[in-house]
């Protein structure tokens, strides 16, 4: 299993660009998770899905937008990036009930110009 | 408001000395608590959670609700357990379950 994977692994951006972020787990799990990460500041929820074709919103949502595609991938796009956008994404997955320990991706650190 | 307050952004240790994280939290419910932990270049990953009441690489914890905390803890340090460490806190206010995170508190381990 490669448990979570997220590609790119880095990118840069000029302002204004848009992108998308992909993940996608092959553990069976129901819900996903962006996070994002900053100095400082921790880990911090920007979306999440508790199943295929469900998503809420996190603490820090604006700006960004999500798409649970099927069961196991959840991508996340930014429309307009903003320097205030440059960081480091984390997408996780959870089996939720049985355990709710969190599968986290390597990571997409992410450049805004 | 459900939070989770991780004190130290820095904690420097000598090898073989004690480590105590401090974790405390806010939560109006009953608490399902968690420590993560990410070393260099590594994913984060969970090092242990309270239910389990397990001891993980040396670690331990103890949810103190009276305290409102969840402390991190070992008796004799290694350079190995340099990293960041995460308290985090299940939040079952929305839709489904999701975790508040601490800001993390680096743990530097000097040989």
């Amino acid at each position: 299993n490669a448990g979570v994977t997220q590609t790119p692994k880095f990118q840069v951006l000029k302002t204004g660009q848009s992108m998308t972020l992909q993940c996608a787990q092959d553990m069976n799990h129901n819900s996903m998770y962006w996070y994002r990460q900053d100095p400082g500041m921790g880990l911090r929820l920007i979306y999440y899905s508790a199943s295929e074709g469900t998503t809420d919103k996190g603490e820090v949502p604006n700006g960004y937008n999500v798409s649970r595609l099927n069961k196991r991938e959840f991508s996340l796009r930014l429309e307009s990036a903003a320097p205030s956008q440059t960081s480091v994404y984390f997408c996780a997955s959870c089996p939720l009930g049985d355990s709710n320990e969190q599968f986290f991706g390597p990571g997409t650190r992410l450049t805004v110009l | 408001a459900q939070r989770v307050t991780q004190p130290e952004k820095l904690l420097s240790v000598f090898k073989g000395a004690p480590v105590e994280l401090k974790c405390n939290y806010s939560y109006s419910g009953s608490p399902e608590l968690f420590w993560y932990v990410q070393y260099s270049r590594q994913r984060l990953q969970l090092l242990l959670r309270h239910i389990s009441r397990e001891s993980i690489k040396g670690f331990t914890a103890d949810l103190n609700k009276g305290e409102t905390s969840f402390h991190l803890k070992k008796p004799f340090a290694q350079e190995e357990d340099s990293a960041m460490y995460y308290c985090a806190l299940m939040n079952y206010g929305g839709s489904q379950g999701n975790l508040i995170f601490g800001k993390g508190t680096k743990l530097s381990v000097k040989p």
